[in-house]
């Protein structure tokens, strides 16, 4: 069956750091893929998704390219902010419903 | 246009006791799904909804859980009796269908003591 597995964090790193959560999936057909973020005390919102192989999906300096040959969906930022501290979850769509990773908590230190 | 809202935000109950999330979909949004989130684990799919008709209910963990959507609005979630395993975040989620994404609430967090 469809599953995702990202890396256990938490991830704690100074600002301005380079950043890289990795996540690979795996699925029968062609998923979309997703990352989403839950900042602290809210919900779950959307960061970033590609729909197909070789899409770079990016938003707020967050970027993940849909590699369909490594089955991977890598997050990056290239200088991370205080305000980026949340916990990042790695996500496909297929079947109509998301299947989530375990989620990565994400410490910035300023 | 107003978002998914859950409520309540946050509930403790005891073990044994009943308990009952709701959600709001985004209106017009035909499609609802539950989620859960267990204490650092993945979020789990529970059951989705299109309308009132209750299209995948694959994820429901046992017969502990009961959801209802009346009239295809808005949609509740009942857990009785509750176990200490139960506790953990209930996310609710809308989607208009057809390749459209989804809108997460905020969550219900529920402890179980």
């Amino acid at each position: 069956g469809n599953s995702v597995t990202q890396m256990e964090g938490p991830v704690t790193l100074s600002e301005e750091a380079f950043l890289t959560i990795n996540c690979t999936y795996t699925a029968t057909g062609y998923p979309s893929l997703f990352w989403y973020v839950q900042y602290p005390g809210e919900g779950l919102q959307l960061l970033l998704k590609a729909t197909k192989a070789d899409d770079k999906g990016s938003n707020k300096g967050f970027e993940a390219t849909y590699r369909k040959e490594t089955t991977s969906f890598h997050l990056e930022k290239g200088s991370v902010q205080v305000s980026d501290s949340a916990v990042y979850f790695c996500a496909l769509r297929g079947d109509d419903k998301i299947i989530f990773g375990k989620g990565t908590r994400l410490h910035i230190l300023p | 246009e107003a978002g998914v809202t859950q409520f309540p935000s946050h509930s403790v109950i005891e073990k044994g006791q009943t308990v009952t999330l709701r959600c709001d979909p985004i209106s017009g949004h035909d499609n609802l799904y539950w989620y859960r989130r267990v204490m650092g684990k993945e979020i789990k799919f529970l059951l989705h909804f299109v309308k009132e008709s209750k299209q995948d209910e694959s994820g429901m963990p046992n017969n502990r859980f009961l959801a209802e959507r009346t009239g295809g609005t808005y949609s509740t979630l009942k857990v009785q009796p509750a176990e200490l395993e139960d506790s953990g975040v209930y996310f609710c989620a809308s989607s208009q269908g057809g390749g459209y994404g989804y809108t997460f609430g905020s969550g219900t967090r529920l402890t179980v003591v």
